[in-house]
């Protein structure tokens, strides 16, 4: 009954490795994001995917693809990956602000349980 | 562009006693305003939000936050907290028409008994 999901949990690997964290969500939401929680506890968007459609990117280093087969899954694949990027990474969805007009000032997101990566 | 600030990173409060956490934001356009929780191990949970209309809003359990435009404030508060409060408290500022949510630094509150 999970709304929202991540796989793994927890992540610890070599500085350099690739490695991919999993996101899938049941709620029929059109939109999903990748959210980076640094060891300060600062929050920050990554990524935002609309139906399959890169929506927002911010400045994130291209290491970091996001990867949607699907508009229920967001995947995030790091490459060669640095001491820096050990972090809380959250998954979350909302419906799609365009298409639901009831919503639409609403888009509440709902947060997977995070995946913390730690780079060794 | 949006920013957001909470006051205080710690607030430890004993069982019964009012609570008050501070959010503080900025932004050029108009915002709607979010305090979500996280308790331990877990995701974050959405525990009001400030969209329109009536200033102050509450949550399920006990919590309520006004929303201040002129002091740009939307403080979190409960008059009387209980140990399973403890938890990660995160105020979080979109704009109005379709943006990403900021979040403040997070405000860890403990409750002891």
């Amino acid at each position: 009954d999970t709304a929202v999901s991540q796989t793994p949990k927890y992540l610890v690997t070599q500085m350099g490795n690739d490695k991919s964290i999993k996101c899938e969500q049941n709620l029929g939401h059109d939109t999903m994001y990748w959210y980076k929680q640094d060891s300060k506890k600062f929050l920050k968007i990554m990524f935002s995917y609309n139906n399959k459609e890169l929506i927002i990117n911010e400045t994130v280093p291209n290491r970091f693809s996001p990867k949607s087969p699907d508009k229920a899954h967001l995947n995030l694949h790091i490459n060669s990956l640095e001491l820096g990027d050990s972090a809380v990474y959250f998954c979350a969805s909302s419906q799609d602000v365009r298409r639901d007009s009831y919503t639409r000032d609403h888009n509440e997101q709902f947060f997977g349980p995070g995946t913390r990566l730690t780079v060794l | 562009a949006q920013s957001v600030t909470q006051l205080d990173s710690q607030v430890p409060v004993f069982e019964e006693a009012p609570v008050e956490l501070r959010c503080n934001y900025s932004s050029s356009v108009s915002v709607y305003l979010f305090w979500y929780v996280q308790y331990p191990n877990q995701g974050l949970q959405l525990l009001l939000k400030y969209l329109s209309g009536s200033t102050l809003v509450e949550s399920i359990n006990g919590f309520e936050a006004e929303f201040n435009k002129s002091q740009t404030s939307f403080h979190l508060r409960k008059p009387s907290v209980h140990i399973s409060d403890t938890a990660e408290y995160f105020c979080a500022v979109r704009g109005t028409s379709y943006g990403k949510l900021t979040f403040g630094q997070g405000t860890i509150l403990t409750v002891h008994p």
